[in-house]
């Protein structure tokens, strides 16, 4: 395993639900990443946290909601969500500076299907 | 024009093949070029990095930059059903910017 964590990996729900994703990682890293996965398509990188603070908002619609409570831990907060909001969400890590800053470690997703 | 350009295949070879893949960009600012493997039902993993131009060997993974040309490579020698996968290749000059991904099949 990577070292990162997400939790449900499948989640099913309706466009009038509110649901939350979450991510854990184990590796000391402090910049964590939300990404966005659809089929044939390139990895759609929504928010970027680094020691905590979001820096990095890619024009991603207010239904979805980033928390970054601590550097271990991310959640993406869902509500009123469309049915082009069904795919693959990956949560990602690595540190901030240097090199290794380009290195992301990933888990296995979460597969969102909105009804 | 997208960012980086990746065919998405799928591409099918038998065991022991030499697999060839590539990518193609626009942005010239970039400086890293990794290679991520993603196994199905799983997250992507980092494969190979390179900075600038150049090549890199390991094991049975050869990655090539030639940034004057802005075309990134990875080519797999003597491949393996294991080796089975989507190959996504990724870009970065502040942040990362992915291809779409080839699906790779490795038949026995």
């Amino acid at each position: 395993e990577t070292g990162v964590t997400q939790t449900p990996r499948h989640l099913v729900m309706g466009m009038t639900n509110k649901k939350s994703l979450k991510c854990e990682q184990h590796l000391g890293h402090n910049a964590m990443y939300w990404y966005k996965q659809s089929a044939k398509k390139p990895l759609e990188l929504m928010f970027v946290y680094s020691l905590e603070e979001r820096v990095e908002n890619n024009s991603v619609p207010s239904r979805f909601s980033p928390e970054c409570p601590n550097s271990s831990h991310l959640f993406l907060h869902l509500h009123t969500l469309q049915p082009e909001d069904s795919a693959l969400y990956l949560c990602a890590s690595s540190q901030t500076s240097g090199e290794s800053s380009y290195e992301q470690y990933f888990g296995p997703g979460t597969r969102l299907t909105v009804t | 024009q997208k960012e980086v350009e990746q065919d998405p295949g799928p591409l099918s070879v038998p065991e022991g093949a030499i697999v060839s893949l590539n990518c193609t960009y626009s942005n010239s600012a970039f400086q890293y070029f990794m290679w991520y493997r993603q196994y199905s039902r799983k997250g992507p993993e980092l494969l190979m990095y390179t900075y600038s131009s150049g090549n890199k060997e390991d094991g049975r993974f050869t990655a090539q930059v030639d940034k004057s040309s802005k075309y990134i490579s990875l080519f797999i020698r003597d491949s393996q059903p294991s080796d089975s996968a989507t190959y996504l290749c990724a870009m970065s000059d502040y942040k990362l910017s992915f291809g779409a991904g080839t699906t790779v099949t490795v038949r026995a």
